[in-house]
């Protein structure tokens, strides 16, 4: 199993600009997440989804969107890059909302000029 | 609604020496308790966690950390850190299961540990 991938693992954009992070799992896990982490701030969820066709915002959704088509992809798109959202974001699964354990992919190290 | 507190944005150690990381949580269910590790430019790993059962929990590389319930705590230690134990721990928690919280994990701030020679 390749667990959870991410691409890119690093992206610059100009303000303004939108695209399309990129996340997978291989483990046929029900529940995925992204998350931000920023210095100071921890982890912050931004959305999730409990299955394929279902999404819901987290605590961070302003900027954001999701779907989730195929219980395997769960893309984050930003339709119109801001400075503030320059960080480092985390896709993440686990196998169902009440499992306990959750795998983390490497990241995309996002910067907005 | 639930929080994690992590005071220590960092702590220094020498090698060999024990350290405690600390992590208080505040829910009104509930909780599963989990640490995480994450290695400089790497993901975030599981590094061990508290569902229910024995309060104290441990993982394969000697750390080990005990659910205090009155104290709402979950502090991380190891009894003699080595140079590769250098990572970012955060602590965080989730509702548990069927209790009405929802599924959520929230995360604390993150403890820097830097082991020292």
């Amino acid at each position: 199993n390749a667990g959870v991938t991410q691409t890119p693992k690093f992206q610059v954009l100009k303000t303004g600009q939108s695209m399309t992070l990129q996340c997978a799992q291989d483990m046929n896990h029900e529940y995925m997440s992204w998350y931000r982490q920023d210095p100071g701030m921890g982890l912050r969820l931004i959305h999730y989804s409990v299955g394929a066709g279902i999404t819901d915002q987290g605590e961070v959704p302003n900027g954001y969107n999701v779907s989730r088509s195929t219980t395997e992809d769960f893309p984050l798109r930003l339709l119109s890059a801001a400075p503030s959202q320059t960080s480092v974001y985390f896709c993440a699964s686990k196998r169902g909302p009440y499992t306990d354990t959750q795998y983390f992919g490497p990241g995309t190290r996002l910067t907005v000029l | 609604a639930q929080s994690v507190t992590q005071l220590d944005s960092q702590v220094p150690v020498f090698e060999e020496a024990p350290v405690e990381l600390r992590c208080n949580y505040s829910s009104s269910v509930s909780v599963y308790l989990f640490w995480y590790v994450q290695y400089p430019n790497q993901g975030l790993q599981l590094l061990l966690k508290y569902l229910s059962g024995s309060t104290l929990v441990e993982s394969i590389n000697g750390f080990e950390a005990e659910f205090n319930k009155s104290q709402t705590s979950f502090h991380l230690r190891k009894p003699s850190v080595h140079i590769s134990d250098t990572a970012e721990y955060f602590c965080a928690v989730s509702p548990s299961p069927f209790t009405g919280g929802g599924n959520k994990l929230t995360f604390g701030t993150g403890t820097q540990l830097k082991v020292e020679l």
